[in-house]
């Protein structure tokens, strides 16, 4: 069945630090990839998605791009900020069923 | 613009008691979600109700119901609580589709003592 495996966190770095957290997926056909973020006590909410091989999606300074040739979907952001502390979820969708996600990467930043 | 609203917030159930949690969205989506997340485990697709009138089990249903009450509102039943069941619980909706965002609610945490 379909997968998706992110790097274990947390995350934690200094702000201004570059950020990279790992994605990669396993799925019958072609699915649309995303990165959910959810910030404390809260529920998830879409950051950025690409929908075919090469798509590069961002938002708020993060970006990921689409790798069908390594089956990755990686977030990253050139200088990340305190508020950015929060968990991050790579997810797939195939249409078939529903998002199917990671396990979550806890970021922290600090001052 | 209310989104996707789930009631209650928090709830401490004994093992064996049962309870119903509402979800209720206000975007005219045809498909709707049950997840718990779990430490280290990510979002477990529960059940889902891809259009008014269906529902479908997803990768945990087991010790759970769903209703699909209208196109607004999906209902998730645990009949018998156990403590394994405690959990945070999210209610999701979208379009439909592997191209579309779906949102969520604020979660519901549940704990079964």
């Amino acid at each position: 069945g379909d997968s998706v495996t992110q790097m274990e966190g947390p995350v934690t770095l200094s702000e201004e630090a570059f950020l990279t957290i790992n994605c990669t997926y396993t799925a019958t056909g072609y699915p649309s990839l995303f990165w959910y973020v959810q910030y404390p006590g809260e529920g998830l909410q879409l950051l950025l998605k690409a929908t075919k091989a090469d798509d590069k999606g961002s938002n708020k300074g993060f970006e990921a791009t689409y790798r069908k040739e390594t089956t990755s979907f990686h977030l990253e952001k050139g200088s990340v900020q305190v508020s950015d502390s929060a968990v991050y979820f790579c997810a797939s969708d195939t249409g078939r069923r529903a998002l199917t996600f990671g396990s979550g990467t806890r970021l922290q930043v600090q001052p | 613009n209310a989104g996707v609203t789930q009631t209650p917030k928090f709830q401490v159930l004994k093992t064996g008691q049962s309870m119903t949690l509402q979800c209720a969205q206000d975007m005219n989506h045809n498909s709707m979600y049950w997840y718990r997340q779990d430490p280290g485990m990510g979002l477990r697709l529960i059940y889902y109700s891809a259009s008014e009138g269906t529902t479908d089990k997803g990768e945990v249903p087991n010790g759970y119901n769903v209703s699909r009450l209208n196109k607004r509102e999906f209902s998730l039943r645990l009949e018998s609580a156990a403590p394994s069941q405690t959990s945070v619980y999210f209610c999701a909706s979208s379009d439909g589709g592997s191209r579309t965002e779906a949102f969520f609610g604020q979660g519901t945490r549940l704990t079964v003592v």
